[in-house]
């Protein structure tokens, strides 16, 4: 299989907690990225972390990477209903001149109003 | 700029079958990916076109599946003789490649293939 490992496969949390997914993967990469997912919908970027990176924020988001444990989480804070979707990690795996991402499982997130 | 365009949005298909997807990528996007998702799953990659050169195919596409890109534009994923396991999204992508680049891909809202 292409998919990397994410976890938990699904969260359900109540408005305004906070939603914490991880990602792990076996490879070198050069950079992982987060993608979101509405349900029957097209994937939506949310942040690139490059491998020389440790942390990145984005508005509510925060991503963090550790290579050398080959890993990657995505904690998204004060959760709304909106956020309710599919999130999916992506790599860009090192040396693949493609510049093609292997996407994992995805976390499927559902937050109560 | 509208956005990476696909069409159709749904396709229901007997078995046996021959489909065809398009899609029209971001303008000024060199590169061009296709994907399948099925459900409960991530994206898979089946297949990447540098302009009009196809560089490189997953194992996932046998040789029922056919894709090309003509003039480097708009992108066609054909699939002859459908099987009832072909049912799924297909995703189409696009990309920025150079230092213009951000390594972020744009995708489609999917084609979605029943297969009865």
């Amino acid at each position: 299989s292409q998919q990397g490992e994410e976890d938990p496969q699904a969260l359900s949390i109540q408005e305004g907690e906070n939603a914490t997914m991880n990602c792990s993967y076996k490879t070198s990469i050069n950079n992982l990225q987060w993608y979101r997912q509405n349900s029957g919908r097209g994937l939506v970027h949310l942040i690139l972390i490059r491998s020389n990176e440790r942390e990145k924020h984005s508005g509510r988001l925060r991503v963090t990477l550790d290579t050398s444990k080959k890993s990657s989480s995505l904690l998204i804070t004060a959760s709304r209903a909106a956020d309710t979707a599919s999130y999916f990690c992506a790599r860009n795996e090192a040396e693949d001149s493609s510049y093609k991402l292997i996407f994992g499982s995805g976390t499927r997130l559902l937050v109560r109003p | 700029d509208t956005g990476v365009s696909q069409d159709p949005r749904h396709k229901i298909t007997k078995r046996g079958q021959n489909v065809t997807f398009r899609c029209d990528p971001i303008s000024e996007h060199n590169r061009l990916y296709w994907y399948r998702q099925t459900l409960g799953q991530g994206p898979e990659f089946l297949t990447y076109f540098q302009n009009e050169a196809q560089l490189e195919k997953s194992r996932l596409l046998s040789d029922r599946f056919s894709a090309e890109r003509p003039k480097g534009s708009f992108s066609t994923l054909e699939i002859q003789r459908t099987e009832q396991g072909d049912s799924a999204m297909y995703l189409c992508a696009s990309s920025l490649a150079g230092f213009a680049g951000t390594g972020e891909l744009f995708f489609g809202e999917g084609s979605r293939l029943t297969v009865l």
